[in-house]
């Protein structure tokens, strides 16, 4: 079963928009773990927020964590056409269950 | 470092053929696991791997068998291929444990005829 879901499934925006993906999941977790794909590329990892952080940042990424409301947001700011990619959340269940399970992915395009 | 490298990149196998995916790390890393991803369906945990001689089953384990002999190697064995099993599969690994930042490999396309 999917921990994670990802919305929007698909996002296109115009360099210098900002880009906000967002990732829902069904049980308590440890940490949410954000990763870029490229196409026809391994992942990435991009940031991890833990259970008891609200917000994080890295260069121009934002991740917040609502724990209440059992989701997560991206926010990339400024986006450059480089920033085309899948985005991906991924979740461990809270009882260090060793299963990181993958959301299916939110796809961004960046039209120059 | 290499990191995580996988082999082959690609593959094309006939319906029941058997063969192994392989998957090596050198950075010491404990946790190791196995996804596969298929359009639409994101990446799904096949088996892991929380250090020699410890596997587990993920969301999709059936018709698919490992082992982790040495804390370098992860090999994936698949033994009678079938359609359902065309995928592209990606070897990932991290220091300790699922929680950790994962590194991944560069994937296998498979195509099973």
């Amino acid at each position: 079963s999917q921990q994670g879901e990802e919305d929007p499934q698909a996002l296109s925006i115009q360099e210098g928009e900002n880009a906000t993906m967002n990732c829902s999941y069904k049980t308590s977790i440890n940490n949410l773990q954000w990763y870029r794909q490229n196409s026809g590329r391994g992942l990435v990892h991009l940031i991890l927020i833990r259970s008891n952080e609200r917000e994080k940042h890295s260069g121009r990424l934002r991740v917040t964590l609502d724990t209440s409301k059992k989701s997560s947001s991206l926010l990339i700011t400024a986006s450059r056409a480089a920033d085309t990619a899948s985005y991906f959340c991924a979740t461990e269940g809270s009882g260090n269950t060793g299963k990181l399970i993958f959301g299916q992915g939110t796809t961004l395009q960046v039209k120059p | 470092n290499a990191g995580v490298t996988q082999t082959p990149k690609f593959q094309v196998l006939k319906t029941g053929q058997s063969m192994t995916l392989q998957c090596a790390q050198d950075m010491n890393h404990e946790y190791m696991s196995w996804y596969r991803q298929d359009p639409g369906m994101g990446l799904r945990l096949i088996h892991y791997s929380v250090g020699a001689g410890i596997t587990d089953q993920g969301e999709v384990p059936n018709g698919y068998n490992v082992s982790r002999s040495t804390t370098e190697d992860f090999p994936l064995r698949l033994l009678s291929a079938a359609p359902s099993q065309t995928s592209v599969y990606f070897c990932a690994s991290s220091y300790e444990t699922s929680t950790d930042t994962q590194y991944f490999g560069p994937g296998t396309r498979l195509t099973v005829l």
